[in-house]
């Protein structure tokens, strides 16, 4: 079991550029979050997934795509990369429940935008 | 809504001494579940312990417990004999139980932990 792998672990982009940051768990969650972690503001949920096919908003979308096509990946999209997008991000699975379940995290993406 | 405060941002402690992390949480749930992750300077998030609003007994798991008070709204964490591998950022996180899908996680700012040689 790799449990949650991110990809790329490292990436610094300029102003204007996309990319997408690719999420993969093989425990068959349900689940899958986007967080980022920025400096004295601990994680903050950017959009998630309750199940294959769909997504939500979480605190602070604004910028971000995310697309849930199959059940084990979840993608992280930005558009027009801006410098107040430089941050770590991690991906995150959980099991189906009623939120008694913990989460589990990929190792994080450190994105710099320039 | 919920809300999960660390007052703590960073402690520093010296190498052997106990050191208590406070968390103190906000919810008009009933049913609510917190949980403790250790982020340690590799950077990756490590869950340490789950706790549900029905049980309110104290955990020990080595030198690591946790003390969970209903009355306060709080989920301190205490590790006793603190060691240098304790170094960490510790986070304090909040899950209502939810019935419309809706799984999700509030987590606190995290504080800081130095243990000083």
């Amino acid at each position: 079991n790799a449990g949650v792998t991110q990809t790329p672990k490292f990436r610094v982009l300029k102003t204007g550029q996309s990319m997408t940051l690719l999420c993969a768990q093989d425990m068959n969650h349900e689940y899958m979050y986007w967080y980022r972690q920025d400096p004295g503001m601990g994680l903050r949920l950017i959009h998630y997934s309750v199940g294959e096919g769909t997504t939500a908003k979480g605190e602070v979308p604004d910028g971000y795509n995310v697309s849930r096509l199959k059940k084990q990946n979840f993608l992280l999209g930005l558009e027009s990369a801006a410098p107040s997008q430089t941050s770590v991000y991690f991906c995150a699975s959980s099991p189906l429940g009623e939120g008694e379940y913990e989460q589990y995290f990929g190792p994080g993406t450190r994105l710099t935008v320039t | 809504a919920q809300k999960v405060t660390q007052a703590q941002t960073e402690i520093s402690v010296v190498e052997k001494e106990d050191v208590t992390l406070d968390c103190v949480y906000e919810t008009r749930d009933t049913t609510y579940y917190l949980f403790w992750y250790k982020q340690p300077p590799s950077g990756e998030l490590v869950f340490l312990i789950r706790r549900n609003s029905f049980d309110e007994q104290n955990e020990i798991s080595g030198r690591y417990s946790w003390n969970f008070q209903k009355s306060t709204s709080s989920f301190n964490f205490t590790i006793t004999a603190s060691q240098v591998v304790d170094s960490a950022v510790y986070f304090c996180a909040l899950s209502e139980a939810k019935v419309n899908r809706d799984d999700k996680i509030i987590f606190g700012k995290g504080t800081r932990l130095h243990i000083l040689p």
